[in-house]
């Protein structure tokens, strides 16, 4: 079974700060990973995946996500925020199969001081 | 990259009648999955529908409820059947976990 937790579900920073949203995964086979972002009343959009090769991954606006095997963790960073960047994030994870399933976390909404 | 079109983006419904949403996607793709997203929350997996066979459903939804249809490779319907208040979420359809696309989703009102 596969399983995502997303630490905080409210995460707060200032303009141009770090931002930094926690994933940890569980997984009994390698996994696919994904960040995805939803703003109020829209769709949602994928930032990042992560399938194979280099763990550091970049995706859209800015973002970027490392898997660590070792943490089982996926952690999405951004070195300095925008306040466009104010949304709901979720974490994912599914198997490697055409008949795997994404599983996601309970998402974590960033807010942005100005 | 896949583009998803949902059908319809936001309905308001009265309890006891069925709303069918349409999901097309613009490639063939062997996976759609419909997904739940309650007020507030994250999105909770209903079923899988794959082209030719009937859907499998999570736990917690059953195919009277949720009944799907995927004739084509490009095309899925779902249904919520008698409808009540506690329906009222936003369903997303998604093609194949590989290029995890989603549609913009339809947002259900049942009063």
């Amino acid at each position: 079974a596969q399983s995502v937790t997303q630490l905080g579900s409210h995460v707060s920073v200032s303009e141009g700060a770090l931002v930094l949203l926690r994933c940890n995964y569980s997984s009994s086979v390698p996994p696919y990973l994904f960040w995805y972002v939803q703003y109020p009343n829209q769709g949602l959009q994928l930032l990042l995946k992560y399938t194979t090769g280099a763990t550091l991954v970049k995706g859209i606006n800015g973002f970027e996500a490392e898997f660590k095997k070792s943490e089982t963790s996926f952690h999405l960073t951004k070195p300095s925020a925008h306040m466009s960047d104010a949304a709901e994030y979720f974490c994912a994870v599914s198997g490697r199969s055409s008949a795997s399933k994404i599983i996601f976390g309970s998402g974590t909404r960033l807010s942005i001081r100005p | 990259s896949a583009v998803i079109s949902q059908k319809p983006s936001r309905d308001i419904c009265q309890r006891g009648t069925s709303l069918t949403i349409q999901c097309q996607v613009d490639s063939q793709v062997t996976m759609m999955f419909w997904y739940r997203q309650q007020p507030g929350q994250s999105l909770t997996l209903i079923a899988t529908a794959n082209q030719g066979s009937e859907a499998t459903y999570e736990s917690g939804f059953v195919i009277d409820k949720f009944p799907i249809s995927r004739p084509n490779l490009t095309f899925s319907t779902l249904t919520v059947s008698n409808m009540s208040p506690e329906d009222s979420s936003i369903y997303l359809c998604s093609a194949s976990h590989l290029e995890a696309f989603f549609g913009q989703g339809t947002r259900l009102t049942v009063v």
